[in-house]
């Protein structure tokens, strides 16, 4: 297994707190990802990172920030947690090649009530 | 507008049969096609993948086709195993520097044993 680690794993708050979730790898690789999966609209991109301090937005930005001050962790921040941020998100790593998969993490459900 | 499409949200066969999970696309642009197999509770995991030089890659019993002037691409598993009961997702990725996959919003295979 590719070595990402997302944390937590599960996770329960309510609308309008901030949430920060991990993802954290051990493969020194340069492409970190945020994805999120919901019924009906597979994964999609919600930010990612081609090096450190270095992102950029998906196609389901808004509401979501991300941070990366070292290679190896890349947060994704919920500032103020709405119902609709409620899924399962996944973390993925990549080599930067177009060619080459991209490996992704177990997840973290979060539940917003 | 979504760019990668998989129309049958769900599949049932029966072991030792094939298993074929299709995938459209609508973007001329994406060069290099990826199948990755999700289990309950874990993230998804690689399969299989195939450049848009190619029209079809094998890897043991998983074998993906590409037809490029109808923008479709084809799983076949053959033969099906119990084990193989997944979601299976297909991604699209275009060589314009950024990396992104575009996922379809997956198929439920179950192979009955």
């Amino acid at each position: 297994d590719a070595g990402i680690t997302q944390s937590p794993r599960h996770k329960v708050t309510e609308t309008g707190t901030p949430v920060t979730l991990r993802c954290h790898q051990t493969e020194n690789h340069r492409y970190m990802y945020w994805y999120r999966q919901d019924p009906g609209h597979g994964l999609r991109l919600i930010h990612y990172s081609y090096g450190v301090k270095d992102t950029d937005k998906g196609e389901v930005s808004d509401g979501y920030s991300v941070s990366r001050s070292k290679t190896e962790d890349f947060l994704l921040t919920l500032e103020s947690a709405t119902s609709s941020q409620t899924s399962v998100y996944f973390c993925a790593i990549g080599t930067g090649y177009s060619n080459q998969p991209q490996h992704f993490g177990d997840g973290t459900r979060l539940s917003i009530l | 507008d979504q760019q990668v499409k998989q129309n049958s949200p769900s599949l049932s066969v029966q072991e030792g049969r094939i298993s074929i999970l299709n995938c459209d696309y609508t973007n001329s642009m994406f060069d290099y096609f990826l199948w990755y197999k999700k289990y309950p509770a874990e993230g998804p995991t690689f399969l299989i993948s195939i450049s848009s030089i190619k029209d079809k890659n094998e890897d043991g019993r998983f074998t993906v086709f590409l037809n490029k002037s109808a923008k479709h691409l084809s799983l076949h598993i053959v033969p099906s195993q119990p084990g193989d009961s997944a979601v299976y997702f297909c991604a699209a990725s275009a060589e314009s520097g950024t990396y992104k996959y575009i996922f379809g919003t997956g198929t439920r295979l179950k192979v009955l044993a």
